[in-house]
């Protein structure tokens, strides 16, 4: 089975734009989980999606957004981007539930 | 609510020595135990996990670590090293019963390989 994928897997982008990555789950895994990694705070819970539904969301601005397709494919969007938003992005997905997660290569966002 | 802690930020070894990864949690309620693996410049890659049964597990790579709930520990371990070995380790703890549930990691410990 294919890996979780995410695109693309670098960004450059400056100060107020607006950002959306692309995650792609193995192959019938209906749950993904977005996690921020940072050198200073580590890995950080975004938010997990379950068959289109945000179940869980971590302790980040509105700013930070995402949504699942009936494919379970899924996106995260950053608006108005500040530099502290610099940092690897990794998606996981799970076949359900507090199953195990498995997790794609990452996006690297740098803010300039 | 739960946390992890990895003792040790970094830790230095020869190559064909035997290490320690260290990892402690708060809670000894019912939880399932992780271990990642994050090689430079990609994402996490899991080592091994224990849900229930044996406390000792088996991972890939050569690794194996030991769930220890009196201790609320699960230390990784690999009796010999090598080079390809260096990477992020990261531990992560989560509580079946949490109707949120969620993985809570620790900070990650660096495994250097000195040759």
């Amino acid at each position: 089975k294919a890996g979780v994928t995410q695109t693309p897997r670098y960004l450059i982008k400056t100060r107020g734009q607006q950002v959306t990555l692309s995650c792609s789950p193995i192959s019938g895994h209906r749950s993904v989980s977005w996690y921020q990694q940072t050198p200073g705070q580590g890995l950080q819970f975004l938010f997990e999606y379950f068959s289109e539904t945000q179940r869980n969301k971590g302790n980040f601005p509105g700013r930070f957004s995402g949504r699942q397709f009936s494919n379970s494919r899924s996106e995260m969007n950053v608006s108005t981007l500040e530099l502290g938003d610099s940092a690897l992005y990794l998606c996981a997905s799970s076949q359900g539930f507090r199953e195990t997660q498995y997790f794609g290569p990452g996006t690297r966002l740098l803010v300039l | 609510a739960q946390s992890v802690t990895q003792l040790d930020s970094q830790v230095p070894v020869f190559e064909e020595a035997p290490v320690e990864l260290r990892c402690n949690y708060s809670s000894s309620v019912s939880v399932y135990l992780f271990w990642y693996v994050q090689y430079p410049n990609q994402g996490l890659q899991l080592l091994l996990k224990y849900l229930s049964g044996s406390t000792l597990v088996k991972g890939i790579n050569g690794f194996e670590a030991e769930f220890n709930k009196s201790q609320t520990s699960f230390h990784l371990r690999k009796p010999s090293v090598h080079i390809s070995d260096t990477a992020e380790y990261f531990c992560a703890v989560s509580d079946p019963g949490d109707s949120n549930y969620q993985l809570i990691w620790g900070a990650g410990t660096k495994l250097i390989i000195k040759p």
